[in-house]
């Protein structure tokens, strides 16, 4: 079965420092890929989210993820966070016909 | 923007009580889904369904589970007789197709179940 595994479960991070959080799958096939935010007290939104072409996606706020096939990986990435990037970041992988299945998720504190 | 909307936001209830949680999918969305979120845990799938009948559910959607759409705009989820360990956040999802397609599942501000 599909796993997802993001390997920082918290990242403290200061305003202005760069952020990298990793997510691995499992599955060898072809598979569709997202990041999905959760700001406190809200519900999850998508960040972005990787098909085909250019693996290396852009998404909303300033954040990029690179697909990298020979490494089942989709990591997460933004060059300099803001206090309101704190939240909870989950990456969610999709094969064809099947769920939608998530991380266990990694919590995002910026201090200012 | 159209939303997908979730009722309750929070209900309590006594362990052994039949809930029902509640959505309105985004009106032209076709898919609808069910996922959870133990506090500290990853969100979970529960349940997809699709023209009126469920297209997939994971191990966790048991026989204490059902789904329905009983009109044009709600989709519920019932938990007929609840466990301590069905305390968590439900979410509801809407999708304009299967995710193979689009992949992009909208989801609802969730209902926090708490089972005492």
């Amino acid at each position: 079965a599909q796993s997802v595994s993001q390997h920082n479960h918290h990242v403290i991070l200061s305003e202005a420092a760069s952020l990298e959080l990793g997510c691995n799958y499992s599955y060898g096939g072809t598979v569709n890929l997202f990041w999905y935010v959760q700001y406190p007290g809200q519900h999850l939104q998508l960040l972005l989210k990787y098909f085909s072409g250019d693996p290396l996606v852009k998404g909303i706020k300033g954040f990029e993820a690179e697909f990298i096939k020979s490494k089942f990986s989709f990591n997460l990435r933004k060059p300099s966070v803001q206090w309101s990037d704190t939240a909870e970041y989950f990456c969610a992988v999709l094969q064809a016909g099947t769920a939608l299945i998530f991380g266990k998720g990694t919590t995002l504190s910026v201090s200012s | 923007e159209p939303e997908v909307t979730q009722t309750p936001s929070h209900q309590v209830t006594q362990m052994g009580q039949e809930v029902i949680l509640r959505c309105v999918p985004i009106s032209n969305h076709l898919y609808f889904y069910w996922y959870r979120q133990i506090l500290g845990q990853k969100v979970e799938f529960l349940v997809s369904f699709y023209n009126n009948e469920i297209s997939e559910k994971s191990e966790i959607f048991d026989d204490q589970f059902s789904v329905e759409r009983p009109d044009g705009s709600n989709f519920t989820l019932k938990i007929r007789s609840t466990k301590l360990e069905d305390s968590a956040m439900y979410f509801c999802a809407s999708s304009v197709v299967v995710g193979g397609n689009t992949g992009e599942l909208f989801f609802g501000e969730g209902s926090r179940l708490t089972v005492l």
